[in-house]
């Protein structure tokens, strides 16, 4: 089955880059997304990247993919506070069902 | 993106008991819902898929007659945990996934979450 692994925590400093890194086990899948999950609210699509792109930029983020050794990053670029949250890598194949990463825990220090 | 909403975000009730958590969709119209399952410092696990007017359709290992799934309108489906026992105690997370069609025809949109505690 598919199987979707991110380390659990990461603290950066305020104004650094944060890279959070996926690893998965799926081969056929189609896209990978990055969704954030603040406390009390749910989870939102940041950015998504098709199986055939290597990388995608959309302002601060940058997603790397490395479908040969099936590795997936998010690059934050700046670190704000606001970027304090859980992020989720997730992936799909060609179905609306997701299957999500462990999470990791993004605490920024002052 | 699309607003889903949540009702209650927060539940404590006792044991045996049941209790009805509903997920809307406050834009538009969805045929397909998903209930999901997240565990503390865990990743969201898929419960089932709602099917507007059909039976839910539901992952391997989650009961069926426990988790109890309704999508009788476009708008609402509602997930009724029976008989609830402490190892129930969650975080519900019900999405609305965009319909097919386009580059984000997978993308999912997530209502806040419901947190039941079961005594």
């Amino acid at each position: 089955g598919e199987d979707v692994e991110q380390s659990l925590f990461l603290s950066v400093r305020e104004g650094d880059s944060s890279v959070i890194n996926c690893t998965y086990t799926d081969s056929s899948s189609t896209y990978l997304y990055w969704y954030k999950q603040e406390p009390g609210a749910g989870l939102q699509l940041l950015t998504y990247i098709f199986s055939n792109m290597d990388m995608k930029q959309d302002q601060r983020l940058t997603v790397l993919l490395n479908k040969k050794d099936k590795h997936l990053s998010l690059r934050i670029a700046d670190t704000q506070t606001g970027d304090s949250a859980i992020y989720f890598c997730a992936e799909s194949y060609g179905r609306e069902k997701l299957t999500f990463g462990t999470g990791t825990r993004l605490t920024i220090i002052p | 993106g699309a607003v889903v909403s949540q009702h209650p975000s927060w539940v404590i009730c006792k044991s045996g008991t049941s209790v009805k958590i509903e997920c809307r969709s406050l834009d538009f119209q969805a045929t397909t819902m998903f209930w999901y399952r997240q565990f503390p410092k865990q990743s969201l696990m898929l419960m089932a898929t709602s099917n507007e007017g059909s039976k839910a359709t539901y992952e391997q290992g989650v009961e069926k007659d426990k988790f109890l799934i309704n999508h009788a309108s476009l708008t609402l489906s509602t997930l009724t945990v029976t008989s609830a026992h402490p190892e129930d105690s969650s975080f519900y997370i019900c999405s609305v996934p965009r319909e097919a069609g386009g580059p984000l025809y997978n993308e999912q949109f997530f209502g806040p979450g419901t947190r039941l505690t079961v005594l």
